[in-house]
């Protein structure tokens, strides 16, 4: 079965910092979706990237898919309080069913 | 907009209880989900329903059975409460398969 491994598990930047959060899929992604979880609520979706070498933006929230890597990567440009939460990738959990799996998550705190 | 409800919020079982997750939407969407959220273990399916008069198997199905009463709700039942099942829900709902999915607040589920 596929697997989507996040890396950091964890992050504390200070406001005003960009960074980097990436999805690797133990198999080849169709389809990539990013959502949001602040603490306490559900997810809240962010965007989905379907072709390799795609690139989407929302706000300051900028998402890749490198398919030939099995990654995304998110990245944040100059992070603000209210990027703080959980960020969470899924991907299509393969079959002739659809089955969105997720990764863990990375915690992101951004310090003001 | 409602989206998408989840009753209760909280919840204590004692092991061996029985109980029912209420969920609904109001978007008309034609599939739901039930996940459950765990700590280092991100979020895992439960159970699927791809559209009305359909339900399948996710990743973590024993234990728990489920009803696609119409096209708005989807309830979760935990026949014999466990401590295993100690965990947050979350149900979701899709206008079909594997696009944006939109989720519930959760359900906080302790089995002692």
């Amino acid at each position: 079965s596929q697997e989507l491994e996040q890396s950091p598990q964890s992050l504390i930047v200070q406001e005003g910092k960009n960074l980097t959060i990436n999805c690797t899929s133990s198999k080849t992604l169709y389809g990539l979706y990013w959502y949001k979880q602040k603490y306490g609520e559900g997810l809240i979706f962010l965007m989905m990237l379907q072709k390799g070498g795609e690139e989407k933006s929302h706000e300051k929230i900028t998402a890749k898919l490198d398919e030939k890597k099995q990654q995304s990567s998110l990245h944040i440009t100059a992070s603000q309080p209210s990027h703080a939460g959980i960020y969470l990738c899924g991907a299509d959990g393969g079959g002739a069913t659809n089955k969105l799996i997720f990764g863990t998550g990375t915690l992101l705190a951004v310090q003001p | 907009n409602a989206g998408v409800t989840q009753t209760p919020k909280f919840q204590v079982l004692k092991t061996g209880q029985s109980m029912t997750l209420q969920c609904a939407q109001d978007m008309n969407h034609n599939s739901m989900y039930w996940y459950r959220q765990d700590p280092g273990m991100g979020l895992r399916l439960i159970y699927y329903s791809a559209s009305e008069g359909t339900t399948d198997k996710g990743e973590v199905p024993n234990g728990y059975n489920v009803s696609r009463l119409n096209k708005r709700e989807f309830s979760l039942r935990l026949e014999s409460a466990a401590p295993s099942q100690t965990s947050v829900y979350f149900c979701a709902s899709s206008e079909q398969g594997l696009t944006a999915l939109h989720f519930g607040n959760g359900t906080r589920l302790t089995v002692t």
